[in-house]
């Protein structure tokens, strides 16, 4: 049974770059699409972007110029680097498994806090 | 952008009844690429229904998807306590690549 665990500090300042990873365990990374998802109050769930074992990636178009998703599959991981945080970017991170149009893996979440 | 409008914002029902929840798309949804979760307090989303109409592994019975084109609905076709929760519908395909409804919240009553 495939499980993810989202890892990364809970805080971070503003201006500054916030960075998770995922740890897969259970199933092969090169099984899914890999993804993160944040959740806010304000804007409900958020499809940051995905990355495939072999490396390509796919970013939504409105964080793009500050995402980047790495994966890393001798540890079976992949992580997320978002510059430039503002207080928008608080959220509940999640990362999640998907075969291309579902996600049927998710992670724990983890609340991601940008302030000073 | 696609944007996807779920109806109602939020239900307050008994156990036992059925419930149709909407999802209507902005644009037609690609090939029926449309999925529907469940989040309860405090978990992440769970998968219940993908491409439209299949029932994601372990979902029960009772749970069922359909529509095509911009309308789809998900039914529960009788209300146990553990399904008042939060659904959201999601599709895959258009610009961006995927997005999400704003959820419907079911309540008990």
């Amino acid at each position: 049974q495939a499980q993810l665990q989202a890892s990364g500090p809970g805080l971070v300042k503003p201006s500054e770059t916030l960075s998770l990873t995922c740890t897969v365990s259970g199933v092969s990374i090169s099984s899914y699409y890999w993804s993160w998802i944040r959740q806010t109050p304000g804007k409900g769930l958020e499809w940051i972007g995905y990355i495939y074992y072999s490396g390509s990636t796919n970013y939504n178009p409105s964080l793009k110029s500050r995402v980047t998703i790495s994966i890393n599959t001798s540890k079976n991981q992949f992580s997320l680097k978002l510059s430039s945080v503002t207080a928008a970017d608080t959220a509940v991170y999640y990362c999640a498994g998907n075969e291309l149009d579902a996600f049927d893996v998710w992670g724990q979440g983890t609340m991601v806090t940008v302030s000073s | 952008e696609i944007v996807l409008t779920q109806s109602p914002g939020t239900l307050s029902l008994s156990p036992g009844v059925r419930v149709t929840l909407s999802c209507r798309a902005s644009q037609s949804v690609v090939t029926s690429y449309l999925a529907w979760y469940q989040q309860r307090p405090g978990q992440a989303p769970r998968l219940l229904i993908y491409g439209a109409s299949n029932r994601a592994t372990g979902i029960p019975d009772r749970f069922s998807g359909s529509g095509s084109g911009t309308d789809f609905t998900l039914t529960i076709s009788r209300l146990e306590p553990e399904d008042f929760a939060v659904y959201y519908c999601q599709q895959y395909g258009s610009s961006p690549l995927i997005t999400f409804g704003q959820g419907t919240r079911l309540e008990i009553k």
